[in-house]
C-alpha cells in the first residue's frame, strides 16, 4: 500500500489483559515511530526505530510496554497487564531516516475496560 | 522543564482571512520545527518544516516563521477555507529522531 497502516482500527480490552498492536510502514522507510495521543493532546513520543534497533525508547511509560522491529520493516508494539490508564490511541509514524517528514497511520484506538 | 505550548483556545475565523497560529516553547534548542494538519479520526499529515536558521518558509497558502531568539513558531494560512478546518500541530525535533508535539490548536473556518 502506498501509506502506513495499522491493525486492528479499534481494539477493546479488559484490565490486566495483553494486547499487541500492529504497524506497517511505507517500504524502504528505515525510521519507523510509535507515539500514543489522548484526547485533546498532541503525539506523545514512545519509541523509535531506526532499522531493527531501537534507537530511543525514552517514551516508553513503564515496563509494561515494549516494542519490536525484527526484519526492520513491520514493528509490534506490546503492551502487558493493561490498565485503564493505557487508553488511547496509538499511532505509529515512518520517514525515510531519522530527520525527515513522518508519515503517520490511522491510528488504534485502544479501550481497556 | 521542556515546555511547547499553542494556543490552547480554538480559533474561529471567517473565509477569506488570514489564520494565524503560534507555537512557544521553552528549554529546547530545536534544530528544526514541523507543522503537521490533523483531521478527527485520521493521524497527523506533515505540511511544512522549517530549520533553525530559517526565518521564513511559504507553500501555497501556507507560511511558517521561527524566530529562534523568541523561541516561538507562526503558522499563517492566508484566504482561509472552511476545508481548512482541522487540528494544527507543531513539532519540535532536538535530536535522534523523535519529535515533541504541542497540544494542538484546533481551527474552524466559517463560510
Amino acid at each position: 500500500g502506498a501509506g502506513v497502516s495499522q491493525t486492528p482500527s479499534n481494539k477493546v480490552t479488559e484490565k490486566g489483559k495483553y494486547v499487541e498492536l500492529r504497524c506497517d510502514p511505507i517500504s524502504g522507510h528505515t525510521a519507523l515511530y510509535w507515539y500514543r495521543q489522548s484526547l485533546g493532546q498532541g503525539p506523545e513520543f514512545l519509541i523509535y526505530f531506526q532499522g531493527t534497533g531501537a534507537a530511543d525508547d525514552s517514551g516508553l511509560p513503564n515496563d509494561r510496554f515494549f516494542a519490536v522491529r525484527p526484519e526492520g520493516s513491520v514493528s509490534t508494539l506490546k503492551i502487558q497487564r493493561t490498565e485503564r490508564g493505557d487508553s488511547a490511541v496509538y499511532l505509529c509514524a515512518s520517514s525515510l531516516s531519522g530527520a525527515n517528514e513522518q508519515f503517520f497511520g490511522p491510528g488504534t484506538r485502544l479501550t481497556v475496560l | 522543564s521542556q515546555k511547547i505550548e499553542q494556543n490552547s483556545e480554538a480559533l474561529n475565523i471567517q473565509e477569506g482571512k488570514t489564520a494565524t497560529l503560534t507555537c512557544n516553547y521553552t528549554n529546547y534548542s530545536p534544530a528544526y520545527l514541523q507543522w503537521y494538519r490533523q483531521d478527527p479520526g485520521r493521524g497527523p499529515v506533515f505540511l511544512l518544516l522549517i530549520r533553525e536558521n530559517e526565518k521564513e518558509k511559504r507553500k501555497e497558502r501556507l507560511k511558517v516563521t521561527f524566530d529562534t531568539t523568541l523561541k516561538q513558531s507562526l503558522f499563517h494560512i492566508t484566504a482561509s477555507q472552511p476545508a481548512d478546518s482541522a487540528t494544527y500541530l507543531c513539532a519540535l525535533y532536538n535530536q535522534g529522531g523523535k519529535l515533541i508535539f504541542g497540544q494542538g490548536t484546533e481551527l474552524s473556518v466559517k463560510p
